[in-house]
This record gives C-alpha cells, sequence and structure tokens, in this order.
C-alpha cells in the first residue's frame, strides 16, 4: 500500500529537549515536504526536498532542520523546541512539482 | 509576491450544492490543486487543474481561470460527511516549492 508514514503521532516535550519526527515513504517519491499547520493559518511549508541530499527552506524553516540521506526518509529535526513549535506537523511525499502530493497522518506536538 | 485566498467557513445543507471559491496571485501558475482535510486528519487529494475550464469527478467539480487567478470546488448533492476544511493550494511553475496552501473553508453540512 503506497503511503507515508510519520511518527510519533502524538508527541509531548519540554523547552530545550532535542527531538526528531520521522518520516518515510514507500512510493519512490523524489520530492518530500514539511509542513506545520496552525489555526487560521492554513498549511505553511517548513522545508522541502527535491531529491538526495538537495533540500531547501520553505516558508517558516526557522527552529527547524531536516537532512535527507536516502530517498524515502526526511526526518524533521527541532534542535532545541519552543512553545511557539506547539502545532500539527505534516510530511507529505509527490512524484514531482504539480503532481498530487500524499500527506502523513500528522504529529501532534506539544512543547511546554 | 504569492496570495492565495478562500472562505474561512461556510454552512449548507444535506442533499444541496456548494460552490468553494479560491483566488490567486502568483507568478509563473503550474496548477491548482483542491484538498479536503477532516478534523485532525491529514489533507486527501481531490482535485488538479492546470488548463482553464471544469473537471467533474463524481459529486465534486473543480473549475480554473488562470486569466482571473480564480478556482471554485462545487460539491454536489451534498452528504453529512463532506463536512470537513477544504484547501486550495497552488503550484508555481519554476519553483521546487511544490504548494501554496490556503487557510482552508471549513463546510458544515447541516441535516
Amino acid at each position: 500500500e503506497a503511503q507515508v508514514t510519520q511518527n510519533p503521532r502524538y508527541l509531548i516535550t519540554v523547552t530545550g529537549k532535542k527531538l526528531t519526527v520521522t518520516c518515510s515513504q514507500n512510493m519512490n517519491h523524489e520530492y518530500m515536504s514539511w509542513y506545520r499547520q496552525d489555526p487560521g493559518l492554513g498549511l505553511r511549508q517548513i522545508y522541502y526536498s527535491m531529491n538526495v541530499e538537495v533540500t531547501d527552506k520553505g516558508d517558516v524553516p526557522e527552529g527547524y532542520k531536516v537532512s535527507r540521506k536516502e530517498k524515502r526518509n526526511f526526518p524533521l529535526i527541532l534542535e532545541s523546541p519552543s512553545p511557539n513549535q506547539t502545532s500539527l506537523y505534516f510530511c507529505a511525499s509527490s512524484a514531482g512539482a504539480g503532481t498530487e502530493a500524499f500527506f502523513g497522518q500528522g504529529t501532534r506536538l506539544t512543547v511546554v | 509576491g504569492q496570495n492565495i485566498d478562500q472562505p474561512t467557513e461556510m454552512t449548507a445543507t444535506e442533499g444541496a450544492i456548494v460552490q468553494i471559491n479560491c483566488t490567486y496571485q502568483t507568478s509563473g501558475f503550474n496548477g491548482l490543486f483542491w484538498y479536503q482535510q477532516h478534523a485532525g486528519e491529514a489533507p486527501t487529494f481531490l482535485s488538479y487543474n492546470v488548463l482553464d475550464g471544469l473537471e467533474e469527478k463524481g459529486r465534486f467539480s473543480s473549475f480554473l481561470s488562470r486569466s482571473k487567478g480564480y478556482s471554485y470546488l462545487l460539491l454536489k448533492e451534498l452528504q453529512m460527511k463532506d463536512s470537513a476544511s477544504y484547501l486550495c493550494a497552488f503550484v508555481s511553475s519554476g519553483s521546487a516549492r511544490q504548494l501554496t496552501f490556503g487557510s482552508g473553508t471549513q463546510l458544515t453540512v447541516l441535516p
């Protein structure tokens, strides 16, 4: 089954404690992205990747890091989380720009 | 710059027809998507328009006018399960940034 898998689904953490949200896709897609979704603001892109070892900033990259060492995986790293990073996060993959994006089930992160 | 706008909320009655509008501004437009998102769930693909005109897919249709920077999603024979947020998103040509999303339109279907 074609899917994008994120883990964990829910996470509560404390300010400053490094965390990683994993994302994996099994469709051999080149493009992967991370979004955060906040009430009234819609989905905002954090980082995206066009292929292995190729990443770039989206609209709201501050406080986040990503890596793309393998085609299937695109982890999101918060080196020092802060309460304003409390949000619902989605990973997405697609075959290319302008093609349907497949989303993971989301990670609800709370930073206290 | 880039901008995309859609109404925040809409309400309609079961069995009715509803049209959700989306306007956008971007350079190098390369297509517009509609996604459906139920509360707390992932967005799921509904439609993609790259050329002007109407694309019909069952109860859902999507229209695009590139010259006007305008799209709409038409939902017919509304069902309670259609209560969800509907997101429009455009793709800018020459950009690898994929999708720029609107804030979403929360549709409530009443019995």
